[in-house]
C-alpha cells in the first residue's frame, strides 16, 4: 500500500515549456487535490476532483489544467511554464470522512 | 499563531516541555479542522482532527482545542521531543471536503 505517489520528484523547466505532474493513489479515494506550497505560505489549492471524470478550480487555477480520467490518477498540466510557477506541488487524496493523505511533493523550478 | 507572508512564526521549546501551537481560522461555518505536521522535504502528515461539535480531542501526546466563539484552534504537544521539530499547519474544512490551510508555525525543539 503506497498511499499517494507523485512523479517526478524534481524538475527544472525553461519558461514556455510544458509538463505534466502525475499523482496516483491506491486507497480508492474519491477526492483528489493539487496544492502548491511557496516559502512562508500555507498550501494553496490549484484544482481538485470529487470523482472520476470530474475536475474543479481551486484558489489559484490560472496557468494549470487537470484531468481525472481514472479514479486512481490525477494529472496536473502546465501548458506554458512561467517563473511564477516555481513551487513545490503536493497532491492529496481523501474519502469523505477523513483528512487528506499527501504525496511527498514535486519540486519544480522554472528558469 | 498563524501569519501570512514570508516569515513563519517560530516556537522554540526545550525537550520535554509541553508545546502549544495556535491557529486562528477564518470562517465560522467551518465544520471540521485538522492539524498537519510537515518535516523538511516531506508532504504534510495528519496529526489529529476535530469536528465543530466538539471542543477538545486527545490523541497520543497531542490534544486539539477548539474555541468556536473566537474562531481559535490550538495544538498541544506533551513532552515535546526532537522528532517533533517541523512546521505545523492547521486546516479548516469549509464545505465540499475542501481544506483551507494556514501559513504554518515552525516548532524547534532544543535538546
Amino acid at each position: 500500500n503506497a498511499g499517494v505517489t507523485q512523479t517526478p520528484k524534481f524538475r527544472v523547466l525553461k519558461t514556455g515549456q510544458s509538463m505534466t505532474l502525475l499523482c496516483a493513489q491506491d486507497m480508492n479515494h474519491e477526492y483528489m487535490y493539487w496544492y502548491r506550497q511557496d516559502p512562508g505560505m500555507g498550501l494553496r489549492l490549484i484544482h481538485y476532483s470529487v470523482g472520476e471524470g470530474t475536475t474543479a478550480k481551486g484558489e489559484v487555477p490560472d496557468g494549470y489544467n487537470v484531468s481525472r480520467l481514472k479514479k486512481q490518477n490525477f494529472l496536473l498540466g502546465l501548458e506554458s511554464a512561467a517563473p511564477s510557477q516555481t513551487s513545490v506541488y503536493f497532491c492529496a487524496s481523501s474519502d469523505s470522512n477523513y483528512g487528506y493523505t499527501f504525496g511527498s511533493g514535486t519540486r519544480l523550478t522554472v528558469v | 499563531g498563524e501569519s501570512v507572508g514570508l516569515h513563519l512564526p517560530t516556537l522554540s521549546v526545550q525537550e520535554g516541555d509541553n508545546s502549544i501551537i495556535n491557529c486562528a481560522y477564518s470562517n465560522s461555518a467551518s465544520d471540521y479542522f485538522i492539524w498537519y505536521k510537515q518535516e523538511s522535504g516531506k508532504g504534510p502528515q495528519f496529526i489529529i482532527d476535530i469536528r465543530s461539535n466538539m471542543d477538545k480531542r486527545q490523541g497520543q501526546r497531542v490534544t486539539v482545542l477548539l474555541n468556536k466563539t473566537v474562531k481559535h484552534l490550538s495544538l498541544q504537544i506533551a513532552a515535546t521531543q526532537p522528532g517533533d521539530s517541523a512546521v505545523y499547519f492547521c486546516a479548516e474544512n469549509l464545505y465540499g471536503n475542501k481544506l483551507v490551510f494556514g501559513a504554518g508555525t515552525i516548532l524547534r525543539v532544543k535538546s
